[in-house]
C-alpha cells in the first residue's frame, strides 16, 4: 500500500516569508509525527497528532511554528516569518497508534535563503 | 543534553565482514529502542527494534543487543552487504509516555566496500 508522502520535496524561500509543508501519512494510522534533521544532525521531535489532537507543542523550536491535523489524516507544518537556522529536512512519520512502528516519508528540503 | 548518542560518525567494512554499530543512551526511562536506516533523499526505514524486558532479537542478518546495565545497544549486520550501506540511526522511547516521541542518535555512515 502507499506510504507516507510529504509535499513539497523541496522548498526554497527567502528569509521572512511563510511556508507550509505537507504530509499525508498511511490511511488508517492515528497517530502522526513530525520531526527536523539539521545538517549533520540526527531527528529532532517537533510534535505528535492522536488523531486531531497535538497535546504537547513543547517540541516545536519556537512559536513561529504551527502545526495542524484535520479529518484524522493530513497534517501542515507552518513556519512563519522563516529563518535561516529553520533550514533542515522535515519528516513525518506516522504509527497504526502511539508507540507503534513509525513509519516516515521522504522528508521536506527546506532552504532559507 | 543529548539522551541517545552514536560516537561513531562513520564505519567502513568490507564484504562479506561483520557491522557492529553502537549506541549509547542516557535516561533510564527508555525501555523501547530501534534502528532506522536512512538512504540519500529517503525518510528513514525501520529496521528492527528490542523492547528492554529482552536483551536480543534477531530478523535476518539484522541482530540487535541491549545492555541495560551499560546502557548500551548494537546492531550486528552480518553478512554485510554493498546494499547496506546508509546512516543507521538508533532511537528510544519511554513508550510509559504515551506520547510516541522517539528520541534519536546523531546517525552513524555504514559504507561496505564490495
Amino acid at each position: 500500500g502507499a506510504g507516507v508522502s510529504q509535499s513539497p520535496s523541496n522548498k526554497v524561500t527567502e528569509k521572512g516569508k511563510d511556508v507550509e509543508l505537507r504530509c499525508d501519512p498511511i490511511s488508517g494510522h492515528t497517530a502522526l509525527y513530525w520531526y527536523r534533521q539539521s545538517l549533520g544532525q540526527g531527528l529532532e521531535f517537533l510534535i505528535y497528532f492522536q488523531g486531531n489532537s497535538a497535546p504537547d507543542k513543547s517540541g516545536l523550536p519556537s512559536d513561529r511554528f504551527s502545526a495542524e491535523r484535520t479529518g484524522g489524516s493530513v497534517s501542515t507544518l507552518t513556519i512563519q516569518r522563516t529563518q535561516q537556522e529553520d533550514s533542515a529536512v522535515y519528516l513525518c512519520a506516522s504509527s497504526i497508534s502511539l508507540a507503534d512502528t513509525q513509519y516516515f516519508g521522504p522528508g521536506t528540503r527546506l532552504t532559507v535563503l | 543534553d543529548q539522551q541517545v548518542k552514536q560516537n561513531s560518525p562513520s564505519l567502513s567494512v568490507q564484504e562479506g565482514r561483520i557491522s557492529i554499530l553502537n549506541c549509547d543512551y542516557t535516561n533510564s526511562m527508555f525501555d523501547y529502542f530501534l534502528w532506522y536506516k536512512k538512504y540519500p533523499a529517503e525518510g528513514p526505514t525501520f529496521l528492527i527494534s528490542i523492547s528492554s524486558i529482552k536483551d536480543k532479537n534477531e530478523d535476518g542478518r539484522f541482530t540487535v543487543f541491549l545492555n541495560k546495565s551499560a546502557k548500551h545497544l548494537s546492531l550486528h549486520i552480518v553478512p554485510s552487504q554493498p546494499g547496506d550501506s546508509a546512516v543507521y540511526f538508533c532511537a528510544a522511547s519511554a513508550p510509559s509516555s504515551n506520547t510516541g516521541k522517539l528520541i534519536f542518535g546523531q546517525g552513524t555512515t555504514l559504507q561496505v566496500k564490495p
